[in-house]
């Protein structure tokens, strides 16, 4: 297991189109995070999983966004209809149950355009 | 709301300078302090996590300290050299819930030959 893995690097889509990011976590943690990270600005939270469990949401995650991990493994994040201020740059994160240290992927950079 | 503030927001120093930096946290409620490095097109990688007050870890040229009844770190580079160049992030974990991470806006560091 070479660490967090995430696809696309980069998307490129136009307004009003969905998108989906995938996450691969590094295979025996059990904590998933997805962050976003726009200019100037450090990652901040969207959501969070444990295992297959969905347990927590920013109110940053508007409707049009949905997170999810079917197996406990990867995880998806689905934009629906991309407005220009989703562009931004989407970061996973896992992390195992007894350890502080969170691993991050190189993220996914969407541009709305 | 949580509040991680970083200080200077970008840096230029010459080779062999030494330098610091700054992270302010929320005192209570306090976890752990995170210390990541995230060089462009990669991921963002974990230097230290610290969870006691008056720790300090070292990695090589790099040392930080906690002090969390006051809420702050200092992330010191001894040496800089032109591979040091990064945007260097703090995060806080709080004790409870998702244990997400809070960034700070990163400090930017140019390191000139």
């Amino acid at each position: 297991d070479t660490g967090v893995s995430q696809n696309p690097r980069h998307k490129i889509t136009k307004r009003g189109q969905n998108v989906t990011f995938r996450c691969d976590p590094i295979s025996e943690h059990n904590r998933l995070y997805w962050y976003r990270q726009t200019l100037g600005q450090g990652p901040e939270f969207l959501t969070y999983f444990q295992n297959e469990a969905q347990l927590e949401k920013s109110r940053l995650l508007s409707d049009r966004f949905s997170a999810e991990r079917p197996k406990g493994s990867f995880s998806t994040l689905e934009i629906q209809r991309t407005e220009q201020g989703d562009s931004a740059m989407y970061l996973c994160a896992s992390r195992g149950a007894l350890l502080h240290e969170a691993f991050f992927g190189q993220g996914t950079r969407l541009t709305v355009v | 709301i949580l509040n991680v503030e970083q200080s200077p927001q970008s840096l230029h120093v010459q080779e062999g300078d030494s330098t610091n930096f700054t992270c302010s946290f929320p005192s209570s409620n306090f976890y752990a302090l995170h210390w990541y490095r995230w060089e462009t097109a990669k991921s963002p990688e974990a230097l230290f996590v610290m969870t006691l007050n008056g720790d300090e870890k070292k990695k090589g040229r790099i040392s930080a300290t906690l002090n969390t009844k006051e809420g702050y770190s200092y992330l010191y580079i001894k040496g800089s050299q032109p591979e040091d160049s990064a945007t260097y992030l703090c995060a806080f974990t709080g004790g409870a819930g998702s244990y997400q991470l809070t960034f700070g806006k990163g400090t930017k560091l140019s390191v000139i030959p």
